[in-house]
């Protein structure tokens, strides 16, 4: 199975700031997902990471708020943008491999104060 | 959108015992994953299912997907200390939102020693 990494791990962010989240998977993998998971709550995919082109946003996540790279087939970023306390959360980077399994990184807790 | 349906939502169980726990949906699933949550984790794959009433097993898990292709079910055997955490239920459902992996809400296992 893929290994998945991301930084920060954790981090604590004031208000109207933002952070970039980095995704890196130690194969080159098609897919690639990002998720966010609400304290006590299960995950909700935010968006799929397309290489080389605009990522694909679910309802309730826009460009503007959640913008997002993936230069290679490897690495992929996530910008929580303008943080409010309700952008804190588990983000966590997800891929897919050999068919529908598919496989998360350990996860980037955000703290917004 | 296709809604996943897992229960219990919590568990309290003796060490030793068996653990059931299942998911069901209104609409078909092409593939169901089970996933662990440790405090602090990323979620961990446990078992992947792929066709209609394959019965897979890993180790003291077993899984099943249904007949229907609408439900499926999670079986730990002799449940020990580190089985702790929350248990979540995945699938893919058939349509063009079949990139999308749907989740459960989870089914958190506490085990007394």
């Amino acid at each position: 199975s893929a290994v998945i990494s991301q930084k920060p791990s954790r981090d604590i962010c004031q208000r109207g700031t933002s952070l970039t989240i980095q995704c890196q998977v130690d194969s080159q993998v098609t897919m690639m997902f990002w998720y966010r998971q609400q304290p006590g709550q299960s995950l909700t995919l935010i968006a799929t990471a397309n290489q080389g082109s605009e990522a694909t946003y679910e309802s309730g996540f826009v460009i503007d708020k959640f913008p997002i790279s993936r230069p290679n087939l490897t690495f992929s970023t996530l910008t929580v943008s303008n943080m409010s306390p309700e952008d804190s959360s588990i983000y966590l980077c997800s891929v897919r491999q050999g068919g529908e399994t598919q496989y998360f990184g350990p996860g980037t807790r955000l703290l917004v104060l | 959108g296709q809604q996943l349906n897992q229960s219990p939502q919590s568990m309290f169980i003796q060490e030793g015992e068996d653990v059931s726990m299942n998911c069901t949906s209104s609409s078909i699933f092409n593939t169901w994953l089970w996933y662990k949550q440790d405090p602090g984790e990323g979620p961990v794959l446990l078992i992947a299912l792929y066709k209609a009433g394959e019965l897979t097993s890993n180790g003291r898990l077993t899984a099943q997907f249904g007949i229907t292709r609408k439900d499926s079910f999670l079986n730990i055997s002799a449940s020990i200390p580190s089985d702790v955490g929350i248990y979540f239920c995945a699938g893919h459902p058939p349509t063009s939102e079949g990139n999308k992996l749907v989740f459960g809400a989870g089914t958190i296992l506490r085990v007394k020693s």
